[in-house]
């Protein structure tokens, strides 16, 4: 079964720090990856995705996550943290053919402190 | 571009009341739409997918006769809430998938607040 796990559902850093945030997946397929943002009583948004070309995916907001298949991650990273950073971080996957259902992980609440 | 919309943001109803909730894709022709239901603090649920001019496909456990889902245009997917309960209480969210962007790609409506009282 396929499955999306984020490791912390609380991640706290200071303003300027680096940005970590883990994603492991578990699939018998080739996954598609998605990491998403959600603000306070916001829909999400689209960070970025992986969907099999480079591994090393450049998003938006300054993020990058890096697909690694041996290590079945797409950890997201940002070198320096802004405090308009805290959100909500969903990361999610998919599956090629179907219709494309994304199973999402439980989320890592990212908090940016001064 | 890539733009989806939903109406209304908050909705407040008396229990035993339907509630219809709309997305619409702006600026892409959505051939398939997503229900989610998201509850405080939790991850995403997906509810149902439904595809332009077909019967939804719902998932394991939501009742499709308490969400009815209709998607009769490539634009435009209903979500009626039918006699509502204060279970029913929960952040709706609906998603589009179509051309633009790509099509493994779903983007996102700002959400629905649905409180029943």
């Amino acid at each position: 079964a396929q499955s999306v796990t984020q490791l912390g559902s609380h991640v706290s850093v200071s303003e300027g720090a680096l940005v970590l945030l883990r994603c492991n997946y578990s699939s018998s397929v080739p996954p598609y990856l998605f990491w998403y943002v959600q603000y306070p009583n916001q829909g999400l948004q689209l960070l970025l995705k992986y969907t099999s070309a480079a591994t090393l995916v450049k998003g938006i907001n300054g993020f990058e996550a890096e697909f690694k298949k041996s290590e079945t991650s797409f950890h997201l990273t940002k070198p320096s943290a802004h405090m308009s950073d805290a959100a909500e971080y969903f990361c999610a996957v998919s599956f090629s053919g179907g219709y494309n259902k994304l199973i999402f992980g439980a989320g890592t609440r990212l908090a940016v402190h001064p | 571009g890539a733009v989806v919309s939903q109406h209304p943001s908050r909705v407040i109803c008396k229990s035993g009341t339907s509630v219809k909730i709309e997305c619409r894709s702006l600026d892409f022709q959505a051939t398939t739409m997503f229900w989610y239901r998201q509850f405080p603090k939790q991850s995403l649920m997906l509810m149902a997918t439904s595809n332009e001019g077909s019967k939804a496909t719902y998932e394991q456990g939501v009742e499709k006769d308490k969400f009815l889902i209709n998607h009769a245009s490539l634009t435009l997917s209903t979500l009626t809430v039918t006699s509502a309960h204060p279970e029913d209480s929960s952040f709706y969210i609906c998603s589009a998938r179509g051309a633009s962007g790509g099509a493994d790609t779903q983007y996102f409506g700002p959400g629905t607040r649905l409180t029943v009282l």
